[in-house]
């Protein structure tokens, strides 16, 4: 399979404790996304990285929440001191940077996700 | 500032017939338009996309889409429903002129349910 990967699928945490989530993104693609996604809505931006430069960040990321990307292929995301609140659908994306006639474009290609409760 | 809006939570529509799920958007330059699908507990699956040229984009499962400037809507059809069509329906948008950012803004959803 050569889609985008998410580790863990499930993660049950009692409030107050940090979780990390990994995102292998698909082969070669330079770009990855981070998204939130809450029940009954769609999913919500929080971080992006071109490489393993992260050049654009949610309001919504605040500062419980770090991503990395340290050597251009996987990320992981880490929620310190979760609130029930945090409790969401973690969707990774990737894609490639394309070019095409307006301009630079790409297409997001989105994991299975992780489902994060906070008991 | 970027935004879609996907009127109907669900659309409903006997096996057979014709699907429309409704979006409409809003960017202060050229609209860069997607539409994912989701199956229950699964990421998001990209079905088309439209960018420029011909307003009519065809993409994945016999699904497509038209894109209309003057509405800004850019509705998702189907000739002839499957019930193995049921599922949310997303609609995305990104500002082609706001090159600093590479967000997707995604409307609510819309839950299709397709009748045998």
């Amino acid at each position: 399979d050569t889609g985008v990967s998410q580790d863990p699928r499930h993660k049950i945490t009692k409030r107050g404790q940090n979780v990390t989530f990994r995102c292998d993104p698909i082969s070669e693609h330079n770009r990855l996304y981070w998204y939130r996604q809450t029940l009954g809505q769609g999913p919500e931006f929080l971080t992006y990285f071109q490489n393993e430069a992260q050049l654009e960040k949610s309001r919504l990321l605040s500062d419980r929440f770090s991503a990395e990307r340290p050597k251009g292929s996987f990320s992981t995301l880490e929620i310190q001191r979760t609130e029930q609140g945090d409790s969401a659908m973690y969707l990774c994306a990737s894609s490639l940077r394309g070019y095409e006639t307006s301009g630079v474009t790409d297409t997001q290609y989105f994991g299975p996700g992780t489902r994060l409760t906070v008991l | 500032a970027q935004s879609v809006a996907q009127p109907e939570d669900q659309v409903n529509v006997a096996e057979g017939n014709p699907l429309t799920v409704k979006c409409t958007y809003s960017v202060s330059g050229n609209p860069y338009l997607f539409w994912y699908v989701q199956y229950p507990n699964r990421g998001l699956q990209f079905l088309l996309k439209y960018i420029t040229g011909d307003n009519l984009v065809k993409g994945s499962y016999g699904f497509e889409a038209e894109f209309n400037k003057s509405q800004t809507s850019f509705h998702l059809k189907k000739p002839s429903a499957l019930v193995s069509d049921s599922a949310l329906y997303f609609c995305a948008v990104r500002d082609l002129q706001d090159t600093g950012r590479r967000a997707l803004t995604f409307g609510s959803g819309t839950r299709l349910q397709v009748q045998p």
